[in-house]
């Protein structure tokens, strides 16, 4: 079985600062780990994935994440924030079903 | 590259009747199909998902049922609508022999008056 916990469903941050968002999964099964963003009225696009290759994962725009298995976690961080990354961010686990995060609400403040 | 077509769009439905939601995916052959309701501040509801034709999985106990008659085409149904079903349903296809890659539906609003 999978599942998958995102701390903090909003966290706020001054652009130029440092990005944060945390996630934990757990799975019965090797995981595929990814990160999506969703803009206001917009789909889901995918970040990032996370398939058993490099556990530093680079994404889209300046993103990335690091797998750590002892952790079972999969956070995702930028070293900067810029305006344009306030969004609603989600964690997904699969191994056979496919489960989402709860979401966290990204704020960034000029 | 894969391609998945979920229709209506948008409907509009009595409270008491019949619902149903297609999602046909293109592409690829013998994908994990997955439906989910996504509502605000609660992400993506797992509802359904399928590893096969026949082969349904129900993750959240409700008003509504899955079925995968073909190899790509999944149905969410209802027998009769409540109030709570509205919101907006999102399918989801992941072949895992082509990089796990996930392809999202366009999603459906389901409104129940």
């Amino acid at each position: 079985a999978q599942s998958v916990t995102q701390l903090g469903s909003h966290v706020s941050v001054s652009e130029g600062a440092l990005v944060l968002l945390r996630c934990n999964y757990s799975s019965s099964v090797p995981p595929y780990l990814f990160w999506y963003v969703q803009y206001p009225n917009q789909g889901l696009q995918l970040l990032l994935k996370y398939t058993s290759a490099a556990t530093l994962v680079k994404g889209i725009n300046g993103f990335e994440a690091e797998f750590k298995k002892s952790e079972t976690s999969f956070h995702l961080t930028k070293p900067s924030a810029h305006m344009s990354d306030a969004a609603e961010y989600f964690c997904a686990v699969t191994g056979g079903k496919l489960i989402f995060g709860q979401g966290t609400e990204l704020s960034v403040k000029p | 590259s894969q391609t998945i077509h979920q229709w209506p769009a948008t409907l509009v439905q009595p409270v008491g009747s019949p619902l149903s939601l297609e999602c046909t995916v293109e592409g690829t052959s013998n994908p994990n199909l997955y439906w989910y309701r996504q509502a605000a501040g609660r992400g993506l509801q797992l509802l359904f998902y399928s590893v096969g034709i026949g082969q349904i999985s129900s993750e959240v106990p409700q008003n509504l049922s899955a079925s995968r008659p073909q190899d790509r085409q999944f149905i969410l149904s209802s027998k009769k609508l409540l109030l709570s079903d509205s919101g907006f349903y999102l399918c989801a296809s992941l072949a895992p022999t082509v990089g796990n890659t996930i392809y999202f539906g366009e999603g459906s609003w389901l409104t129940v008056v």
